[in-house]
């Protein structure tokens, strides 16, 4: 396996501050981390690709202003929730993906634990 | 139509029974599936990781890929109350590092003691 961590795991912030999320591979590098919004029981929705040393992609509907992305590094992506509200309040959870051994390149993708921000 | 779709459950079973969890898909590209866990307010856990059509095991758990039908189940042998857990499904058509999943919505499982 490989080990993703998200540092804070839970954050309170009042409305208008902004929050900084961080997510580091431990013990792999990866070029192309994932941002990802989950609501209550709901599946996981993706927001953006995060690649290294270039500007993220963003999927349709996400507010690249609002969600700022920074992957400085091969181990560490971080996601800035700017001017936050009420209405941002969800888990946010990233992932990584981790090239396998063996002969044939392929990469399997890792999850954080995940970082539930409430905006009050 | 959902390009992946899966029964959100809730599905309950007894300890020890057989668990099945199935996906369908629409996107004929997809070549490479994936199984996750989700424990509540946790980040998915990989659990299997299949390509192509075929059978692989590991230790209880077995994922089985029919693309003919664009099908993909996730067996669980002696069910425990520890495998109670959102699973959700996951697939793409390459396996590149920057490649998307594409998820199914996740079934919630209950073991019952």
């Amino acid at each position: 396996g490989a080990v993703v961590s998200q540092h804070p795991s839970w954050v309170i912030c009042k409305s208008g501050t902004s929050v900084k999320i961080e997510c580091r591979s431990l013990d792999f590098q990866a070029t192309t981390m994932f941002w990802y919004r989950q609501f209550p029981k709901q599946s996981l929705m993706l927001m953006a690709t995060s690649n290294e040393g270039s500007k993220a992609t963003y999927e349709q509907g996400v507010e690249k202003d609002k969600f700022l992305i920074n992957h400085a590094s091969l181990t560490l992506s971080t996601l800035t929730v700017t001017s936050a509200h009420p209405e941002d309040s969800s888990f946010y959870i990233c992932s990584a993906r981790k090239r396998t051994s063996g002969s044939m390149r392929s990469y399997e993708q890792y999850f954080g634990p995940g970082t539930r921000l409430t905006v009050t | 139509q959902k390009e992946v779709e899966q029964d959100p459950g809730p599905l309950s079973v007894p300890e020890g029974a057989i668990v099945s969890l199935n996906c369908t898909y629409s996107n004929s590209a997809f070549q490479y599936f994936m199984w996750y866990r989700q424990y509540s307010r946790k980040g998915p856990e990989l659990l299997m990781y299949t390509y192509s059509s075929g059978n692989k095991e590991d230790g209880r758990f077995t994922a089985q890929v029919d693309k003919s039908s664009k099908y993909i189940s996730l067996f669980i042998r002696d069910s425990q109350p520890s495998d109670s857990a959102t699973y959700l499904c996951a697939m793409s058509p390459t396996n590149f590092g920057n490649e998307k999943l594409t998820f199914g919505t996740g079934t919630r499982l209950t073991i019952i003691p």
